[in-house]
């Protein structure tokens, strides 16, 4: 088992949908949570970090994390063509050590 | 732009060969990591250095070694190249005395071994 499981999808959504994404994880130690946005060919650009649970909120962006029950989403509303790219969820011990990935979900947002 | 750059952006090497990849390190960022992506795979974490020594290790083996340099650059290693070494090589800073920082990454380096 995988210690960062991700849905890799594609997922693919009509221009104004929300969109959830998800990840689920088995490392209670884990205690920094981030999600990275990455475009084809291109390195991953962070768009939101989160320290244990809760929510946190910039812009059409959602973060959430449900420690208890080893759970993180991204909610995005009001999807833009702009948004379709590859979401990576991921988590770390400690905010500036190991990171670990899921595998990413491939988002088309159709316009 | 995060300010991690790298260099290359892209190569082509035979198996067998070695490559050094380059990064130069966001201003203020003492740390710098590595990682590995593989096509439709998250970045897989290479080992990380602080202060010109290597602080953590991943599951990768000992033909890939890295340096760190006083101005907190960094050096990426892969000798006796494998097919399975095609990947986006990504170099990513972060500043061990901050307060819950979490890390940036460059664009990458393409490699294919041939």
């Amino acid at each position: 088992q995988k210690e960062v499981e991700q849905d890799p999808g594609p997922l693919s959504v009509p221009e104004g949908a929300i969109v959830s994404l998800n990840c689920t994880y088995s490392n209670s130690a884990f205690q920094y949570f981030m999600w990275y946005r990455q475009y084809s060919r291109k390195g991953p650009e962070l768009l939101m970090y989160t320290y244990s649970s809760g929510n946190k909120e910039d812009g059409r962006f959602t973060a959430q994390v449900d420690k208890s029950s080893k759970y993180i989403s991204l909610f995005i509303r009001d999807s833009q063509p702009s948004d379709s790219a590859t979401y990576l969820c991921a988590m770390s011990e400690r905010g500036y050590q190991k990171v670990t990935f899921g595998t990413g979900t491939k988002l088309q947002v159709i316009p | 732009e995060t300010g991690v750059t790298q260099s290359p952006t892209h190569l082509i090497k035979t198996r067998g060969q070695q490559v050094t990849l380059r990064c130069s390190s966001q201003s203020g960022h003492n740390t710098v990591s590595w990682y590995q992506q593989a096509l439709g795979q998250g970045p897989q974490f290479i080992f990380q250095y602080y202060r010109e020594e290597e602080n953590g290790r991943g599951n990768f083996p000992p033909r890939f070694s890295g340096l760190q340099f006083p101005n907190y650059s960094s050096e990426l290693n892969v000798n006796a190249l494998e097919l399975d070494d095609s990947a986006l090589y990504l170099c990513a800073s972060s500043d061990w005395t901050g307060d819950g920082n979490t890390i940036y990454f460059g664009e990458g380096s393409w490699l294919t071994v041939v």
